[in-house]
């Protein structure tokens, strides 16, 4: 089965600091991966995805994320975190069962981002 | 930048009525969902649309949960009788033309349900 686990609830970084966001995922075949972040009382915005080539991804933000396939990880990184990135981090994985035109997204539990001045 | 927009922003409903919860998914795109966030909960799976059937539900869609897109851009989930546990915060996404798996998901804003 498709899943993505999310180790840490939270994350505590010291604005300035760099942070690390981590990600594990499950899957059979290539992996699609993407980073989602929810703001309070807001919807996902997509951060960035990987679906082939170079290992290190850049997104939105300054953020950027590393898939190693070996470990089976795609981390979310930032080489200096701002008190604006506070926010929750979803991890997702999308797959198309081959039954299915669409795809659907797995998310995992999320990891909730504090940057402190 | 066009975005997916839904109404209303928060849904205050009694056990056992019927509620519509609607979304403006992006002009040109082809593929729909709905998710749901249990407060303090993961992101679910609820629902996948394309070419105006469902694509593939997931086990939490069962009868009560419908969804349609009556009139080429509205896009809307209904539950026949809510239950208290359906409280939630819903969220609709789209998807471009083109290979469904690389195309990023674009989200609403969310509608948050409450039932009594």
């Amino acid at each position: 089965a498709q899943s993505v686990a999310q180790p840490e609830d939270q994350v505590n970084v010291a604005e300035g600091n760099p942070l690390t966001v981590k990600c594990t995922y499950s899957v059979s075949g290539n992996p699609y991966l993407f980073w989602y972040v929810q703001y309070p009382n807001r919807g996902l915005q997509f951060l960035l995805k990987y679906i082939t080539g170079d290992n290190l991804v850049k997104g939105s933000y300054g953020f950027e994320a590393e898939f190693n396939k070996s470990q089976t990880s795609f981390h979310l990184k930032k080489p200096s975190a701002l008190v604006s990135d506070s926010a929750l981090y979803f991890c997702a994985v999308r797959f198309r069962p081959g039954y299915s035109s669409a795809s659907k997204i797995i998310f995992g539990s999320g990891t909730r981002l504090s940057i402190r001045p | 930048e066009p975005e997916v927009t839904q109404t209303p922003s928060h849904q205050v409903t009694q056990m056992g009525q019927e509620v519509i919860l609607r979304c403006v998914p992006i002009s040109n795109h082809l593929y729909f969902y709905w998710y749901r966030q249990i407060l303090g909960q993961k992101v679910e799976f609820l629902v996948s649309f394309y070419n105006n059937e469902i694509s593939e539900k997931s086990e939490i869609f069962d009868d009560q949960f419908s969804v349609e897109r009556p009139d080429g851009s509205n896009f809307t989930l209904k539950i026949r009788s809510t239950k208290l546990e359906d409280s939630a915060m819903y969220f609709c996404a789209s998807t471009p033309p083109g290979h469904s798996t690389n195309n990023e998901q674009f989200f609403g804003p969310g509608t948050r349900l409450t039932v009594l």
